[in-house]
């Protein structure tokens, strides 16, 4: 099993631009999360999905957008980028508890 | 919405030292759980715990329920043990995602 994969793994980005990073998992986990984390910040969940068409907005989900049409599938949306989404973004799934987290994708917004 | 808060920030010590790190949290919950971020990035749960103690190699995690607290050993410390390690916490009830601690950066000397 390759577990949580990402892509990409970096990208600058200008402001105003937009971007999907891609999350895909191969353990047929129900749940899957989208965290970001700064830089001496704890994760903060954006997003997460319960199922496949479920989801629901987590702690800080302005400026992103999410969909969940697979059960494997959970991209995150940048429509407009803006300097403060300048960050490292986990996607992670789980179908108990224990949440299994991808390599991560380090966003730069210039 | 449960706050989770880590000590130290920062620690160093010198290979063979025994470490603890500490962990509380706000609101009462299911499982707490301990993860480490490597000097890459990757993030893995080490261990996910509801009541007692859990034992993995030299790791040993504790969990206090009614103090709402928790503690990561590390024993005969090396310094292949230097990462970051996060403690978190349900958000709320449900697969609703984690609320994570800033985190520890523990840097082990040899």
């Amino acid at each position: 099993n390759a577990g949580v994969t990402q892509t990409p793994k970096f990208r600058i980005l200008k402001i105003g631009q937009s971007m999907t990073l891609q999350c895909t998992q191969d353990m047929n986990h129900n749940y899957m999360y989208w965290y970001r984390q700064d830089p001496g910040m704890g994760l903060k969940l954006i997003y997460y999905s319960v199922g496949a068409g479920i989801t629901d907005k987590g702690e800080v989900p302005n400026g992103y957008n999410v969909s969940r049409s697979t059960t494997e599938d959970f991209p995150l949306r940048l429509e407009l980028a803006a300097p403060s989404q300048t960050s490292v973004y986990f996607c992670a799934s789980s179908q108990v508890e224990t949440q299994y987290f991808g390599p991560g994708t380090r966003l730069l917004v210039l | 919405k449960n706050e989770v808060e880590q000590s130290p920030q920062n620690l160093t010590a010198q290979e063979g030292e025994f470490i603890t790190i500490n962990c509380s949290y706000s609101v009462g919950i299911s499982a707490l759980h301990w993860l480490q971020q490597h000097p890459g990035g990757g993030i893995v749960s080490l261990f996910m715990l509801s009541s007692g103690k859990k034992k993995h190699g030299r790791l040993i995690a504790t969990i206090n329920i009614q103090e709402k607290h928790s503690s990561l050993h590390i024993t005969a410390s090396h310094p292949r043990d230097s990462a970051v390690y996060i403690c978190a916490a349900p958000r709320g009830g449900g697969a609703d995602g984690l609320t994570f601690g800033k985190g520890t950066h523990l840097i082990i000397q040899p």
